[in-house]
């Protein structure tokens, strides 16, 4: 079953500063979904990426798929305390998620 | 903007009692789900249900477990005998169109049911 890993397990970033997060999978990633949760709430959807060398853009935040290296990465670009939270890779019909990435954002 | 919407927020449960976790999904979509996440842990997928029928579901999703589409808006999770390691933060999730890559295919989350049993 595929699995998916992802990098850092948390981080904490000065107010404006720049952010990757990555997820790797297991196997062939043929697409990939982010979501971001706040904590004790619920998964808020952010991007769907649908096929390799894809990138996809919201406000501050870019997601890119490498399905080659069978991985997805999550840039967020001059951090604000809006952006801190838990962002959850998902894959696969019945989605595959992996553990979260905690940002915290210091202002 | 359309939402998932799930009741109660927190449910506490004696074990061995039986739970009932609500869920709205949003009004054209077709597809619902049933997640957990048990503190600390990631979120792991239950079961899918389409046209009044379970589509696919986990080996967690055994016997004690069951769902339902009582009338046109709610779709609920039932826990027959609830056991200490039931205790987790259920999330439904609904979307248009079935499991996949697409538009019409993004699974839509609530804000969850946090379940402690004791």
């Amino acid at each position: 079953s595929q699995e998916l890993e992802q990098s850092p397990q948390s981080l904490i970033v000065q107010e404006g500063k720049n952010l990757t997060i990555n997820c790797t999978s297991s196997k062939t990633l043929y697409g990939l979904y982010w979501y971001k949760q706040k904590y004790g709430e619920g998964l808020i959807f952010l991007m769907m990426l649908q096929k390799g060398g894809e990138e996809k853009s919201h406000e501050k935040i870019t997601a890119k798929l490498d399905e080659k290296k069978q991985q997805s990465s999550l840039h967020i670009t001059a951090s604000q305390p809006s952006h801190a939270g838990i962002y959850l890779c998902g894959a696969g019909n019945k989605l595959v998620f992996g553990a979260g990435t905690i940002l915290r954002v210091k202002s | 903007e359309p939402e998932v919407t799930q009741t109660p927020s927190h449910q506490v449960t004696q074990m061995g009692q039986e739970v009932i976790l609500r869920c709205v999904p949003i009004s054209n979509h077709l597809y619902f789900y049933w997640y957990r996440q048990i503190l600390g842990q990631k979120v792991e997928f239950l079961v899918s249900f389409y046209n009044n029928e379970i589509s696919e579901k986990s080996e967690i999703f055994d016997d004690q477990f069951s769902v339902e589409r009582p009338d046109g808006s709610n779709f609920t999770l039932k826990i027959r005998s609830t056991k200490l390691e039931d205790s987790a933060m259920y999330f439904c999730a609904s979307s248009e169109g079935p499991p996949g890559l697409g538009a019409k295919n993004i699974q839509y989350f609530g804000a969850g049911t946090r379940l402690s049993v004791l």
